[in-house]
């Protein structure tokens, strides 16, 4: 069974522009959370979606935003990119989500803001 | 606010040194608890998922533990593939809330 996956895998953006990110989940997971992953601050959440309904947003600003499709993939989309941005972004699955279901990762996507 | 706190953060040993990782939490009604281990720039793979007080999981060389306020990671005999960032995370409104990790470096 494949795993998670996310594209691109890396990216180098500048102040100012946006970023769209795409995550594919493990077949028949229907649950997508998004994670950011900074030395500083560790994986901190901030959102999830089932059945294309966003459940839980985490302390983000607005620039941050997500959607989820029919089919289950997820993109996230981060707007008027800040140096502060950049990290690894992860994507998990899991086949209903929190709470108690166990959330498989991806690779992440690493987002340099130059 | 659920609030999770890993120790140490980093634990260097020698092959065969065995040791123990320590995840202390802080949640309204713990739903579960997770461990899983990342290595430098990939995901976090899954290991262990622990419900209740008194669980215990195995898996090779780990085993995690839980009581009412804390987890533990024990890990036995390690080798140098067992070098990684240990991350320790609680179950809340479907988020899960992570702890900074453990960085455990095995030497050959």
């Amino acid at each position: 069974k494949a795993g998670v996956t996310q594209t691109p895998r890396y990216l180098i953006k500048t102040r100012g522009q946006q970023v769209t990110l795409s995550c594919s989940p493990i077949s028949g997971h229907r649950s997508v959370s998004w994670y950011q992953q900074t030395p500083g601050q560790g994986l901190q959440f901030l959102f999830e979606y089932f059945s294309e309904t966003q459940r839980n947003k985490g302390n983000f600003p607005g620039r941050f935003s997500g959607r989820q499709f029919s089919n289950s993939r997820s993109e996230m989309n981060v707007s008027t990119l800040e140096l502060g941005d950049s990290a690894l972004y992860l994507c998990a699955s899991s086949l209903t989500g929190p709470p108690t279901d166990t959330q498989y990762f991806g690779p992440g996507t690493r987002l340099t803001v130059l | 606010e659920d609030q999770v706190t890993q120790s140490p953060e980093a634990l260097r040993l020698q092959e065969g040194e065995s040791s123990s990782l320590n995840c202390s939490y802080t949640v309204s009604g713990l739903r579960g608890l997770f461990w899983y281990r990342q290595d430098p720039g990939k995901g976090p793979e899954f290991l262990f998922t622990l419900y209740s007080a008194g669980e215990e999981k195995e898996k090779e060389r780990l085993k995690a533990t839980l009581t009412k306020k804390e987890s533990f990671l024990h890990i036995t005999a390690p080798k140098p593939e067992d070098s990684a960032t240990y991350l320790c995370a609680v179950e809340g409104d479907y988020k899960l809330s992570f702890g900074a990790g453990t960085t455990v470096t095995v030497r050959a």
